[in-house]
C-alpha cells in the first residue's frame, strides 16, 4: 500500500498570501489529521476529519482551514499568512479505532 | 487537558547498548493509547511502538520495549542493541480513547547513537 502523500513538499510564500496544502491519505483510511511543528512549540494538533466532517479542532485562529473530500483527501487552507506561520505541516492517516495515525512526509512552508 | 512531559531534551547511547527514553503524562480519562514516534533527519515520521491504556502488559516490539506505569502516569521507551539507525528524534504521544483521535505530543527527545 502506498503510503501518505503531501503536496507540495515546500512552500515559500509572503505574509498576506494564501496556501492550499494538499494530502492523501493511506487507501482505506477515513480519519485525516494535520499537524504543526515548530522548533518552539513542537507539534501541535489543527484538526481531524472523518468521512468529510471536522471532529475535531486545535487551538489555531480561524486562518487556518480544512476539509476532506469523499475520496478521503484533504485539504488544508491558511489565510492572510504570517511570519509565524512558517512551519512543517503534517498530515496523518488512520484506518480508525485504536490504531496509530501514519504521517506524511510533511510540507515545508516558509512565509517571508 | 491533556499533557505529556519528555523531560530528556537530548540523549546519547554507545552502539549496541541500552538506552530509556521517558515520558510521562497526565489525563483523567481511564481509556487512551500511548504511542511512541521516532522521527529521523528525514522527516518522516513513524510509530515505534504502541500501548493500549487497559492492557497491562507492556508492549514490546522487536528491540523496542516500554515500561506502562498506568497508576505514575509513566511510559518509558527502551531501546536495546542501539543500532546507528536508531539516531533520531523521539516523540511520545498520548490519545484519548473513543473518536478523539487528537494526539498529544511531547517536546521530543534527540537520541544520538556513537559508534
Amino acid at each position: 500500500k502506498a503510503g501518505v502523500t503531501q503536496t507540495p513538499r515546500y512552500l515559500i510564500k509572503t505574509r498576506g498570501q494564501q496556501v492550499t496544502l494538499s494530502c492523501s491519505p493511506i487507501s482505506g483510511h477515513r480519519s485525516v489529521s494535520w499537524y504543526q511543528q515548530t522548533p518552539g512549540q513542537g507539534l501541535q494538533f489543527l484538526f481531524e476529519y472523518f468521512s468529510e466532517t471536522q471532529r475535531n479542532k486545535g487551538n489555531f485562529p480561524g486562518r487556518f482551514s480544512g476539509r476532506q473530500f469523499s475520496n478521503s483527501r484533504s485539504e488544508m487552507n491558511v489565510s492572510t499568512l504570517e511570519l509565524g506561520d512558517s512551519a512543517l505541516y503534517l498530515c496523518a492517516s488512520s484506518p480508525g479505532g485504536g490504531y496509530e495515525q501514519f504521517f506524511g512526509p510533511g510540507t515545508r512552508l516558509t512565509v517571508l | 487537558a491533556q499533557t505529556v512531559t519528555q523531560s530528556q531534551p537530548e540523549m546519547s547511547v554507545q552502539e549496541a547498548e541500552t538506552v530509556t527514553l521517558s515520558c510521562t503524562y497526565d489525563t483523567s480519562e481511564s481509556d487512551y493509547y500511548l504511542f511512541w514516534y521516532k522521527q529521523p533527519p528525514s522527516r518522516q515520521m513513524i510509530l515505534v511502538i504502541r500501548q493500549e491504556a487497559y492492557k497491562q502488559q507492556n508492549a514490546t516490539e522487536n528491540r523496542f520495549s516500554v515500561n506502562f506505569q498506568k497508576a505514575a502516569k509513566s511510559f518509558s521507551l527502551k531501546i536495546s542493541d542501539s543500532q546507528l539507525g536508531d539516531a533520531a528524534m523521539y516523540f511520545c504521544a498520548y490519545r484519548p480513547g473513543g473518536s478523539n483521535y487528537k494526539l498529544t505530543f511531547g517536546k521530543g527527545t534527540l537520541l544520538t547513537v556513537n559508534p
